[in-house]
């Protein structure tokens, strides 16, 4: 089975800009979770997504969104880029059980 | 407040040495407990879990884990340690209480001289 997909590996933004990232889960695999790395704070959850709906959400402020389709692929968006907002942004996909599976990571970069 | 703890922050070990990483929580209800590893330029990876039943769990590569309910603990460990090794582990905690999110120590990054 393929394992997590997230797109783009690498992202250079400024600050105020948006950015989308992108996340496949592993197939059959409804739950998609999304948690960003920085050396400051480690690993924080940002939210969860189940059947298209948000079930979860840490705390991290508005600016941060995300979404779900219906092929369980998720997209989550930061608005109004901060230069605090650089991080490796992870996602992960859940198995029935609620083990999570990690993708590779997206790193933004915001100057 | 829910929290995990990993009290060991940089570990040196030289090979075959034995390994113990400490991992304690604070919550006193029914918990998934996990451990992740993340190799230099690769991503988290799982190395085990423990969800119930036997308190010692097995993983890859020759990790296991013992869970102690009455300390909040899930300690990681090998016997033998090798180069290979050398990675970042993380404890991640799944407080069940409804939320399908992991709550991760902070890291132990362990260093294995060859």
């Amino acid at each position: 089975k393929a394992g997590v997909t997230q797109t783009p590996r690498y992202l250079i933004k400024t600050r105020g800009q948006q950015v989308t990232l992108s996340c496949s889960p592993i197939s059959g695999h409804r739950s998609v979770s999304w948690y960003q790395q920085t050396p400051g704070q480690g690993l924080q959850f940002l939210f969860e997504y189940f059947s298209e709906t948000q079930r979860n959400k840490g705390n991290f402020p508005g600016r941060f969104s995300g979404r779900q389709f219906s092929n369980s692929r998720s997209e989550m968006n930061v608005s109004t880029l901060e230069l605090g907002d650089s991080a490796l942004y992870l996602c992960a996909s859940s198995d029935p059980q609620e083990t999570q599976y990690f993708g590779p990571g997206t790193r933004l970069l915001v100057l | 407040a829910q929290s995990v703890s990993q009290h060991n922050h940089h570990v040196i070990l030289s090979e075959a040495a034995s390994l113990e990483l400490g991992c304690n929580y604070s919550y006193g209800g029914t918990v998934n407990l996990f451990w992740y590893v993340q190799y230099p330029g690769q991503h988290l990876q799982l190395l085990l879990k423990y969800f119930s039943g036997d308190p010692l769990v097995k993983g890859i590569k020759g990790f296991e884990a013992e869970f102690i309910k009455s300390k909040f603990s899930f300690n990681l460990r090998k016997p033998s340690v090798q180069w290979s090794d050398t990675a970042e582990y993380f404890c991640a905690v799944n407080f069940q209480t409804g939320a399908n999110n992991l709550f991760f120590g902070t890291g132990t990054r362990l260093t294995v001289i060859p």
